[in-house]
């Protein structure tokens, strides 16, 4: 399984400071993805960083991606309340079946108090 | 917001009862999907399609079916409701890139089902 699994499982910080997430996987893939799900809700993709990629940014998202280590990072700066929410690590890799598919892990559960 | 849909958002129901689940999307996606998410856990693909008439069964096995007759519409069935089935339910789209992978899926709301 290239089953991709989130570090923490639970955070919470104060309104304003830095939110780091990270994430693991065990083969080989084509793109990692990191999406948002508010409570109760269906998940909002956050960004997609491609295995020949190492960084990217998306406004206050920075994403690492370190193919060596199979892991990857998710960096919130300058939190707000509203980024509340759970996010997950979505790994693209070639299934059983020879076709791509997304393996999600477990997610971190992001807490920012006001 | 993406523009997919899913019916009903919360259903109750009596052990041994058929439901069907509702999905629909409005991108023109030619491949959909069905996940299910326990609280607090990951998501677990039960079902996909790759386009109209085309359904294959996911990583984790499940006792629902799906039907693909419309682009747009990806319902899954229950023919009897257990306990045991009682999860979330998340349905997903996403736009076929040619000899690529996936790229990114959007997500309905989901429905919740709790079986009595």
């Amino acid at each position: 399984s290239q089953q991709g699994e989130e570090d923490p499982q639970a955070l919470s910080i104060q309104e304003g400071e830095n939110a780091t997430m990270n994430c693991s996987y065990k083969t080989s893939i084509n793109n990692l993805q990191w999406y948002r799900q508010n409570s109760g809700r269906g998940l909002v993709h956050l960004i997609l960083i491609r295995s020949n990629e190492r960084e990217k940014h998306s406004g206050r998202l920075r994403v690492t991606l370190d193919t060596s280590k199979k892991s990857s990072s998710l960096l919130i700066t300058a939190s707000r309340a509203a980024d509340t929410a759970s996010y997950f690590c979505a790994t693209a890799g070639l299934s059983g079946a020879g076709s791509y598919q997304l393996t999600f892990g477990k997610g971190t559960k992001l807490s920012v108090i006001p | 917001e993406a523009d997919i849909y899913q019916t009903p958002r919360y259903l109750v129901i009596g052990t041994g009862k058929k439901i069907t689940l509702e999905c629909s999307q409005t991108m023109g996606h030619d491949k959909m999907y069905w996940y299910q998410q326990d609280p607090g856990m990951e998501l677990h693909l039960i079902h996909y399609s790759y386009g109209v008439n085309s359904t294959e069964k996911g990583d984790l096995s499940s006792e629902s079916t799906v039907s693909r007759i419309r682009t747009e519409h990806f319902p899954l069935t229950l023919e009897s409701a257990r306990p045991s089935h009682t999860s979330q339910y998340l349905c997903a789209s996403s736009e076929s890139v040619l000899g690529g992978p996936q790229e990114t899926q959007y997500f309905g709301p989901g429905t919740r089902l709790l079986v009595l």
